[in-house]
């Protein structure tokens, strides 16, 4: 079983404040997808990274996916509060998925 | 339309009911996911379709629980003789054909279930 850990669970921060949430595992993915999920919704990609090392810029989002693609971050710099939701990490393989537990983020204006 | 169609949005049963739920993928989509999402937690993978192929039925966590898939197209999971545990959310999300990477899964809103 492939398992993704994902850390903190929840974040509450000020609006211009920067974070960093992480999602690890002991596995290799072929590749890592995060999501962004707001209540009452189904989850929404934001990137799909595939090379090791790999960095990946969104607006004020960076994604990086480990040397070994074990592992990736998310960094938001000056958080607003509609960034506010369910950040979910998945590492595919095989063309199958697993997701982490989600990391819920609140950002107060 | 557009993207992936869930229904129905809510349902509310008794325990011990049997419930259907469906979910319409976008066209074209070849493989079809069904998730179970607890509140604020991750997705938890319950079955998996890919064109013709036999499905990965791995994640069910019962034998109540059954997925069919007809004409390649449409998707019914369904729960037998429900239980207060299977409360959650149940979420579809459609692909293109993953092959050995990836493709980006896209996801319907959701069916809410409540089991009293």
């Amino acid at each position: 079983t492939q398992l993704l850990e994902q850390s903190p669970q929840f974040l509450s921060i000020q609006e211009g404040e920067n974070l960093t949430v992480y999602c690890n595992s002991s596995s290799v993915f072929s590749s890592l997808q995060w999501y962004r999920q707001e209540p009452g919704e189904g989850p929404v990609l934001l990137v799909t990274v595939v090379t090791g090392g790999e960095v990946k810029k969104l607006k004020r989002l960076t994604f990086q996916f480990g040397d070994a693609r074990k592992d990736s971050s998310l960094h938001i710099t000056a958080a607003q509060p509609g960034d506010t939701g369910l950040y979910l990490c998945a590492g595919a393989w095989a063309g199958k998925s697993t997701f982490g537990d989600g990391t819920t983020l609140t950002v107060k204006p | 339309g557009a993207g992936v169609s869930q229904s129905p949005s809510n349902k509310v049963t008794e325990k011990g009911k049997d419930v259907e739920l469906r979910c319409d993928p976008i066209s074209g989509h070849t493989a079809l996911y069904w998730y179970r999402q607890s509140l604020g937690q991750g997705l938890e993978f319950l079955i998996y379709f890919q064109g013709n192929s036999a499905p990965d039925k791995s994640g069910l966590p019962s034998d109540r629980f059954s997925a069919e898939r007809t004409g390649g197209s449409v998707s019914t999971l369904t729960i037998q003789r429900t239980q207060q545990e299977d409360s959650a959310v149940y979420l579809c999300a459609s692909s293109l054909a993953p092959g050995t990477g990836h493709q980006p899964q896209h996801f319907g809103d959701g069916t809410r279930l409540s089991i009293l």
